[in-house]
């Protein structure tokens, strides 16, 4: 079966540290992969995806992440986090087959960093 | 230009009864997705329109349905409301043709309460 992980159900950082938040994906070929970020009320926001070519992919707000295919990891990471960065961060794939609109997602991680 | 923009935003029915949301696209923008998101089960994919046509479907019942209109304005309907049925429905179109790339807008959500 097609599915995502997301390890960690919350991440605490301190603001100006460095932040990874973790995700593997069990999916057959070359997948689309995604980060999107859902602040509280809100609806998700496209962080950044990755469909081939260099390994590490920028995204918006400064966010980065990182495909590892002997791993099967999707990693989001940031140099330096913001208090605002705080919100629920959601990766993503895309299967091959079905079309690349129909996610499968992950459970969620939720990103908290303090003052 | 406007988002993704869903109506009612809250909306509470009794088991039984039948509910109706909307979803206005982003201008342009002809591909229309839906998800729900629980607790318990995450994110998950109802279905893809794509020019008045459904192209993808998510493991759901029979009693969640859709439709898209050729404004791109798209509905969904769940009849007989189970208590399971309570989430946050959300809404997302895409620019794309063809088969997409998975970068979603999403709207914010309409939130169904079942009692």
């Amino acid at each position: 079966a097609q599915s995502v992980a997301q390890p960690e159900d919350q991440v605490n950082v301190a603001e100006g540290n460095p932040l990874t938040v973790k995700c593997t994906y069990s999916v057959s070929g070359n997948p689309y992969l995604f980060w999107y970020v859902q602040y509280p009320n809100r609806g998700l926001q496209f962080l950044l995806k990755y469909i081939t070519g260099d390994n590490l992919v920028k995204g918006s707000y400064g966010f980065e992440a990182e495909f590892n295919k002997s791993q099967t990891s999707f990693h989001l990471k940031k140099p330096s986090a913001l208090v605002s960065d705080s919100a629920l961060y959601f990766c993503a794939v895309s299967p091959i087959s079905g079309g690349y609109n129909k996610l499968i997602f992950g459970a969620g991680t939720r990103l908290a960093v303090h003052p | 230009k406007a988002g993704v923009t869903q109506t009612p935003r809250y909306l509470i029915k009794t088991r039984g009864q039948q509910v109706t949301l909307s979803c206005s696209p982003i201008s342009g923008h002809r591909s229309v997705s839906w998800y729900q998101q629980t607790p318990g089960q995450g994110l998950q994919f109802l279905f893809e329109y794509f020019s008045e046509t459904q192209r993808n479907k998510g493991n759901f019942p029979g009693r969640f349905s859709g439709r898209q209109f050729s404004n791109s304005r798209s509905e969904m309907n769940v009849s007989t409301l189970e208590l399971g049925d309570s989430a946050l429905y959300l809404c997302a179109s895409s620019p794309a043709q063809g088969l997409g790339t998975g970068e979603l807008f999403f709207g914010e959500g309409s939130r169904l309460t079942v009692l």
